[in-house]
């Protein structure tokens, strides 16, 4: 019940294209959704997050759709450039961390010039 | 700077040695957090500390391995007796507080190997 499953395992999309990448989780109890941004030999990067509040999120190029009756959420890249090639990771938390705090198994995105 | 720093940043050492890594997270920040990224994989959850106490250590892989934090700041990670199966990426994370969900901030990461 603490999985969050994540597709598709990799993307190729070409410049200007749209990058979707879906989340799903089983724990209601989840009440905060982060997305982080991994680029090869770094830490990830938080870039954007949402609460079950609200249905979308947008910052930039960058959108989160949840569906709250649904259990997923996805992330949406617009205008998708060469430099958001990287690896995405969505994650869902309840409150505490540890344990609570999971992420999926990451998306690998690559944008072609 | 003001991000969290690892280091080393890379080791390599022998199979049956043990080694140290460290963390400097955040400033201010009172979480801190370790996880392990094979290649190509997801973050594995490890450990994580409110302060210097690690309320929760099951995400430990064995007893090998083994985590402390002292005043509130610097985290040690320990892996005794390495194995090459212990081969990967291990990331910290410090976040301003354990409650309120707060974002977890990264480290780059140390790349350990075992040979």
């Amino acid at each position: 019940q603490q999985q969050v499953k994540q597709s598709p395992q990799s993307l190729i999309v070409q410049k200007g294209g749209i990058s979707i990448i879906n989340c799903a989780y089983e724990n209601t109890a989840f009440d905060y959704f982060p997305w982080y941004q991994q680029f090869p030999g770094k830490g990830p990067a938080l870039l954007i997050a949402i609460r079950p509040d609200v249905s979308e999120k947008k910052e930039g190029r960058f959108t989160i759709s949840f569906n709250k009756s649904a259990k997923q959420f996805s992330l949406h890249i617009m205008d998708s450039q060469p430099g958001d090639s990287a690896t995405y990771f969505c994650a869902a938390s309840k409150g505490n961390y540890g344990q609570n705090f999971v992420f999926g198994p990451g998306t690998r995105l690559s944008v072609l010039p | 700077g003001a991000g969290v720093s690892q280091s080393p940043s890379n080791k390599v050492t022998e199979k049956g040695k043990d080694v140290e890594l460290r963390c400097d997270p955040i400033s201010g920040h009172t979480a801190l957090y370790w996880y392990r990224q094979s290649l190509g994989q997801g973050l594995e959850f490890l450990i994580y500390f409110q302060g210097n106490s690690a309320p929760d250590k099951s995400g430990l892989p064995s007893d090998r391995f083994s985590a402390e934090r002292t005043g509130g700041s610097v985290s040690t990670l320990t892996i005794q007796r390495t194995q090459q199966e212990d081969s990967a990426v291990y990331l910290c994370a410090s976040s301003l507080e354990i409650h309120g969900n707060q974002p977890q901030h990264f480290g780059d990461g140390t790349r350990l190997s075992i040979l």
